[in-house]
């Protein structure tokens, strides 16, 4: 089992270019998540997908729009990007919603110019 | 809105003496607390997690304690040892079944 998969592993965009992230998992989880990880800022979610056919907003939604594809496959596009979103994008999965342990992809470098 | 704080920012102990990491949350309704310890340039990976039901849950040198009516909860990491450097992120489940993170704690091993 691969467990959760994100391409591409790095990217560079110029300002205003939009991109999708793409995941996926090969667990059969219900939920899954996008975080963003910033220089002493943690992991902040930015959506999530309960379960297939559910997206909701997490901390820092502005700028992103989500799509749960079907029950493996979770991305992350950014319509029009900005230097802001200059960062680490992690996916990850678990089974249910709150109380089971997320597994994480390997993570998008993603710099913005 | 949920939020987790944790401390210290950065931590560095002598090799073989205990290192602490403290976490507050603020919703009341959540049950769920993993901790994860991230290495350099790699995803962060689950070492420990506790629920509500339960005060203080054991790994061989890791241990995580709660106080639900504090609303904060701690890992411990005993004999510390040189592959124990790395962030350690402590996280909580909110009312949303949303999973929020503490913004993580560098822990550097002194030989």
């Amino acid at each position: 089992n691969a467990g959760v998969t994100q391409t591409p592993k790095f990217q560079v965009l110029k300002t205003g270019q939009s991109m999708t992230l793409q995941c996926a998992q090969d667990m059969n989880h219900n939920s899954m998540y996008w975080y963003r990880q910033d220089p002493g800022m943690g992991l902040r979610l930015i959506y999530y997908s309960a379960s297939e056919g559910t997206t909701d907003k997490g901390e820092v939604p502005n700028g992103y729009n989500v799509s749960r594809l079907n029950k493996r496959e979770f991305s992350l596009r950014l319509e029009s990007a900005a230097p802001s979103q200059t960062s680490v994008y992690f996916c990850a999965s678990s089974a249910g919603t709150g109380v089971s342990p997320l597994h994480f992809g390997n993570g998008t470098r993603l710099t913005v110019t | 809105g949920e939020n987790v704080e944790q401390h210290p920012s950065t931590l560095s102990v002598q090799e073989g003496d205990s290192a602490v990491i403290k976490c507050t949350y603020s919703d009341s309704a959540s049950n769920y607390f993993p901790w994860y310890k991230q290495e350099l340039g790699k995803r962060p990976q689950l070492i420990i997690d506790i629920r509500s039901n339960v005060g203080e849950k054991k790994d061989q040198r890791i241990a995580v304690t709660l106080n639900k009516t504090a609303k904060h909860f701690s890992l411990h990491i005993t004999e510390t040892q040189p592959e124990d450097s790395a962030v350690y992120f402590c996280a909580a489940d909110s009312s949303a079944s949303k999973i929020i993170f503490g913004s993580g704690t560098r822990l550097s091993i002194r030989p």
